[in-house]
């Protein structure tokens, strides 16, 4: 079935510790997102990338970092955690050049202590 | 002040009612609407988008976009229990990559 997969569903972590939340897209999209999910608070932009080589920063860049090496992967990583990280982080895609409807992939819950 | 603001209910309607789900924003360069609907522990869903002022129907959901007043809305005809998700509007512009600008969704419960 195509669409977005998240790994790992759920995490409990450390803080210090680093992690990266990973991210695949198989239906070609050029633009992928990161976003995180907190209550009270809705969905914040992390990072983004238009096409693959390419990334920019949203609302909250602070403490993540991304990369896009290629269309298909976009993984989000956490260098140091620190508990105010502690959310539900939702990858999406979107075509690009005039289609610009997101799709979200199942999310990953982190908890760090 | 956030750019979208959307009542976080909750609503609750009994099954069959008409529901009316809005939000405002405050800045004009936003261009393409769009309405996700998200059940407990999932991730958002796309219901509806759109770029121009008027409405558009899907089945038992419009999506009304008025831009001179910064003014978008759900409307879900024949509610069923189904139905019952939180709501998020979104919204976004050409010059943040297209990334979206989320309200805070609106919780809806339909009681049969």
């Amino acid at each position: 079935i195509a669409g977005i997969t998240q790994a790992p569903t759920s995490q409990i972590l450390a803080a210090g510790r680093r992690m990266t939340l990973r991210c695949t897209q198989d239906m070609r999209h050029n633009a992928m997102y990161w976003y995180r999910q907190d209550l009270g608070l809705g969905l914040r932009l992390i990072h983004y990338s238009n096409t693959a080589g390419t990334t920019g920063k949203g609302e909250v860049p602070d403490g993540y970092s991304v990369s896009r090496a290629n269309t298909d992967d976009f993984p989000l990583t956490l260098a140091s955690a620190v508990p105010s990280q502690t959310s539900v982080y939702f990858c999406a895609s979107s075509p690009g050049a005039s289609n610009f409807e997101q799709f979200f992939g199942p999310g990953t819950r982190l908890t760090v202590l | 002040q956030k750019e979208v603001e959307q009542d976080p209910g909750p609503l609750s309607v009994p099954e069959g009612a008409i529901v009316s789900l809005n939000c405002t924003y405050s800045n004009s360069a936003f261009q393409y609407f769009m309405w996700y609907r998200q059940y407990s522990r999932k991730g958002p869903e796309l219901l509806m988008y759109t770029y121009s002022s008027g409405n558009k129907e899907d089945g038992r959901f419009t999506a009304q976009v008025d831009k001179s007043s910064k003014y978008i809305s759900l409307f879900i005809r024949d509610s069923q229990p189904s139905d019952s998700a939180t709501y998020l509007c979104a919204m976004s512009m050409s010059n943040s990559g297209y990334a979206l600008n989320f309200g805070k969704g609106t919780s809806l419960l339909v009681t049969p």
